[in-house]
């Protein structure tokens, strides 16, 4: 298995512009994170899903970013209008979601918003 | 909510010496408790988990000890390698749904 697949690894953008991370979780896999880090803060949960539908997006920290899953191998987190304090590394991770089904990350995105 | 604190936020060791960090975390309903190492570059990578139903789990050099009474969880490293050189985190989490992560520990290994 390729592991989750996460795209683009590198990402720079000018503030107000559009960012959308994308997302391809492990086959067969029925959970899906989306993780900031971060120095300051560390490893964030921004939002999950479960079987594509979002179960928790607490931790999304405002309504400039969303976050999509249309379908069980496709997720996208958007944020509009970036802003330079969004500069972090996103990471997806999913799960096959059942008691004894740890979480596997993918490499992360990096985005800088100049 | 769950709050996990990790301590020590760097560690640097000999080749070979053993290395020990620490997790405390908050909610008593809390029964799984991941250790994640990250290389640079790369996203976290579970290297070894433990539940709130045994108090100690080994795999080769790594160890993972829980107590469930004072809520805190360490990991143990032996005969420690280069390789071993990386940024650790641990997690508390009444599911898997929704890990709580510590702040990590950078541990160097020099040789």
């Amino acid at each position: 298995d390729a592991g989750v697949i996460q795209s683009p690894r590198h990402e720079v953008t000018e503030m107000g512009q559009e960012v959308t991370l994308r997302c391809k979780p492990i086959s067969g896999h029925n959970s899906l994170f989306w993780y900031r880090q971060t120095m300051m803060r560390g490893l964030e949960l921004l939002i999950y899903f479960n079987n594509n539908v979002p179960i928790d997006d607490s931790g999304m920290p405002e309504d400039r970013f969303s976050a999509k899953m249309p379908n069980a191998s496709f997720s996208t987190l958007k944020i509009q209008p970036s802003e330079p304090r969004d500069s972090a590394v996103y990471f997806c991770a999913s799960s096959l979601r059942a008691s004894n089904s740890p979480l596997h990350f993918g490499n992360g995105t990096r985005l800088t918003v100049t | 909510g769950e709050n996990v604190e990790q301590h020590p936020s760097t560690l640097s060791v000999q080749e070979g010496d053993s290395a020990v960090i620490k997790c405390t975390y908050s909610d008593s309903a809390s029964n799984y408790f991941p250790w994640y190492k990250q290389e640079l570059g790369k996203g976290p990578q579970l290297i070894i988990d433990i539940r709130s139903n045994v108090g100690e789990k080994k795999d080769q050099r790594i160890a993972v000890t829980l107590n469930k009474t004072a809520k805190h969880f360490s990991l143990h490293i032996t005969e420690t390698q280069p390789e071993d050189s990386a940024v650790y985190f641990c997690a508390a989490s009444p599911n898997t749904d929704k890990l709580i992560f510590g702040t990590g520990t950078r541990l160097q290994v020099f040789p």
